[in-house]
């Protein structure tokens, strides 16, 4: 069974350019969450995705942007990109609880994609 | 806003020895997780705690929540070198909606 899996795994961009990510889920997850790692830092928590559409967001400007498809596979978008935006960019996957509650169980981190912004 | 706090943040110890990291969190939460990151790598699960009271072990780690105060402590027995890592702490920031808010990680180096 293959866990989560992000693609690419490194990336180098100049200020100004725009990059996406890409990530999908273990099997039988549904529900995809974002999250940045600065150099020394916890990860913070960008946006999540269900159902194709953005369920909740943190505090992130609107240059961070994603998509879920129907195969419960998620992009992570960020336009004019800043120094700042050099970080490794998480993917997590998790299944929603039995029930129909929102509650998540524990969620499951791909390998990363480390972003260089020059 | 949530916070998450650790400590310590680096902690250098002998093999053998016990010690354990803490984790304060702000508001209140019944979901607790304590991940694991070994240097450029990701994630690893180590427990999930879902209650009052939680105790889970594995192996020489040993992971407790009390939710009156707002504390998780990550214990751990008789260190080997192997367990040399970054341990972070994140609670459920959203009413259980899966938003995890992290601490800054503690750094465990352990020494032969």
């Amino acid at each position: 069974d293959a866990g989560v899996t992000q693609s690419p795994t490194h990336l180098i961009k100049t200020r100004g350019q725009q990059v996406t990510l890409r990530c999908s889920p273990k099997s039988g997850h549904d529900t995809v969450s974002w999250y940045q790692q600065a150099l020394g830092q916890g990860p913070q928590f960008i946006f999540q995705y269900y159902e194709e559409e953005e369920r909740q967001r943190g505090n992130f400007p609107d240059r961070f942007s994603g998509h879920q498809f129907p195969n419960y596979s998620s992009e992570l978008n960020v336009n004019a990109l800043l120094l700042g935006d050099s970080a490794l960019y998480l993917c997590a996957s998790s299944p929603l609880t039995s029930g129909g509650g929102w509650g998540t169980d524990t969620q499951y981190f791909g390998p990363g994609t480390r972003l260089t912004v020059l | 806003e949530l916070k998450v706090e650790q400590n310590p943040l680096f902690l250098s110890m002998q093999e053998g020895k016990n010690y354990t990291i803490y984790c304060n969190y702000s508001t209140t939460s019944d979901r607790l997780y304590w991940y694991r990151q070994d240097p450029g790598k990701s994630l690893e699960s180590l427990f999930v705690l879902l209650s009052n009271g939680a105790v889970k072990q594995e192996g020489r780690l040993m992971a407790s929540l009390d939710t009156k105060a707002r504390l998780s402590t990550l214990h751990i027995t008789a260190a080997v070198h192997d367990l040399s890592a970054t341990y972070f702490c994140a609670v459920d920031g959203s009413s259980n909606t899966g938003k995890l808010i992290f601490g800054q990680g503690t750094t465990l180096q352990v020494k032969p």
